[in-house]
């Protein structure tokens, strides 16, 4: 089983609606959640950033973790052609190698006007 | 303005050429990170480093080597021992404060076999 799961897709929605993104991990030594957005021939920009389980918000985008499922999810809100882009989910440890970071393979999203 | 600056964006190499990759910040943070990302692979690292001359092999280093003269630079050379490099290499960088920091990204160099 590899350390993150993520769908790779791809998805595509029309504007306006709510997107689901999610990753699944076996390593329960994560604590740190990150998720990424990269646009064609760019490099990943960090997105949402959280701590534990629980919900974050930053306008339109929800990060959801829970650890007791080792689940984690982004969601978007009223979503634009603007958020076509490849999601990368990303975790790490305390302590230690916390530095290094596990990426899932990302999730092709498009959303069509 | 602070940032990553990864360069050239595009770069061939030769047979049996070896080829460095320039990273470069200006955020002062301490540990600088090399990625490979290949199409349905996700990123790999390859090497990293937190202090100024000292760096620690990833999960597939073979093939490439690093330095880390100063603290702002984190050059990577791909050697001919590569034998598939083509790939598009991503540098990150974080700070080293207390807690865990998320990873800030240049925007890459895509490396292609001529």
């Amino acid at each position: 089983q590899k350390e993150v799961e993520q769908d790779p897709g791809p998805l595509s929605v029309p504007e306006g609606a709510i997107v689901s993104l999610n990753c699944t991990y076996s390593n329960s030594a994560f604590q740190y959640f990150m998720w990424y957005r990269q646009y064609s021939r760019k490099g990943p920009e960090l997105l949402m950033y959280t701590y534990s389980s629980g919900n974050k918000e930053d306008g339109r985008f929800t990060a959801q973790v829970d650890k007791s499922s080792k689940y984690i999810s982004l969601f978007i809100r009223d979503s634009q052609p603007s958020d076509s882009a490849t999601y990368l989910c990303a975790m790490s440890a305390s302590g230690g190698s916390n530095y290094k970071l596990t990426f899932g393979k990302g999730t092709l999203l498009t959303v069509n006007p | 303005d602070g940032g990553i600056t990864q360069s050239p964006k595009y770069l061939f190499r030769k047979e049996g050429q070896n080829v460095t990759l320039s990273c470069e910040q200006n955020l002062n943070h301490d540990a600088m990170y090399w990625y490979r990302q290949d199409p349905g692979q996700g990123l790999r690292l390859i090497y990293y480093s937190q202090i100024v001359n000292d760096f620690q092999k990833g999960d597939i280093a073979e093939g490439y080597s690093v330095s880390r003269e100063k603290k702002e630079s984190f050059p990577l050379t791909v050697t001919s021992a590569q034998k598939n490099p083509t790939a598009f290499y991503l540098c990150a960088s974080t700070a080293l404060l207390s807690g865990n920091q998320p990873q800030h990204f240049g925007d890459g160099t895509r490396l292609s076999i001529l």
